[in-house]
């Protein structure tokens, strides 16, 4: 069975820009949980998404959103890039609750 | 929100040698997981653990839920070892709360 797989692997931006990540989900799953990680903040979670339903949200601004298909694959948006959005974005599929999510290989944004 | 934290920081070895890492929660949680990140930042599953003792190959984990932690043993350290170990809590939601890791640094 195929593991999460993530788009595009890198990606360099500059200030202002907008962003879309994408996330193609465990064959199955229908949960996808998207986490930003940086040097000084470790590993956060941005949102999770059940059935095209956010089901929870982290602590971010608006900049940041996604959302959810019924093929069970998500995006993530971040609009208005700053420097400090530069992390490795982490996305995780899990069948359903009660179930151990895992973790794609990451996309690392690099904004400028 | 629950804290999470994982001692010790940065650990180093002699290749061969045995090691415990060490997560402690600040609340109650549903269920637990051990991650691996390897060098390119891809976190590798080790363990879904809510309570109890769990063993692969070289690699065990114990988790006390009524004492708020969970310890992962490395036996017979190997090079490949090498990387950041995260502990990760569900708490309320279905959002994992990771600690801060501990960086493991096998050398030859």
């Amino acid at each position: 069975k195929a593991g999460v797989t993530q788009t595009p692997r890198y990606l360099i931006k500059t200030r202002g820009q907008q962003v879309t990540l994408s996330c193609s989900p465990i064959s199955g799953h229908r949960s996808v949980s998207w986490y930003q990680q940086t040097p000084g903040q470790g590993l956060q979670f941005l949102f999770e998404y059940f059935s095209e339903t956010q089901r929870n949200k982290g602590n971010f601004p608006g900049r940041f959103s996604g959302r959810q298909f019924s093929n069970s694959r998500s995006e993530m948006n971040v609009s208005t890039l700053e420097l400090g959005d530069s992390a490795l974005y982490l996305c995780a599929s899990r069948a359903g609750d009660g179930n151990e999510q895992f973790f794609g290989p990451g996309t690392r944004l690099t904004v400028l | 929100g629950i804290q999470v934290e994982q001692s010790p920081p940065d650990l180093i070895l002699q290749e061969g040698a045995n090691s415990t890492l060490r997560c402690n929660f600040s609340d109650s949680v549903n269920n637990l997981q051990w991650f691996h990140q390897n060098p390119w930042g891809q976190l590798i599953n080790l363990f879904y653990i809510p309570s109890g003792t769990k063993q692969n190959g070289r690699l065990s984990a114990t988790t006390v839920a009524t004492e708020r932690y969970s310890l992962l043993y490395i036996s017979s350290s190997q090079t490949t070892d090498s990387g950041v170990y995260f502990c990760a809590v569900y708490n309320a939601g279905n959002m994992l709360t990771f600690g801060g890791g501990t960086r493991l640094m096998v050398k030859p």
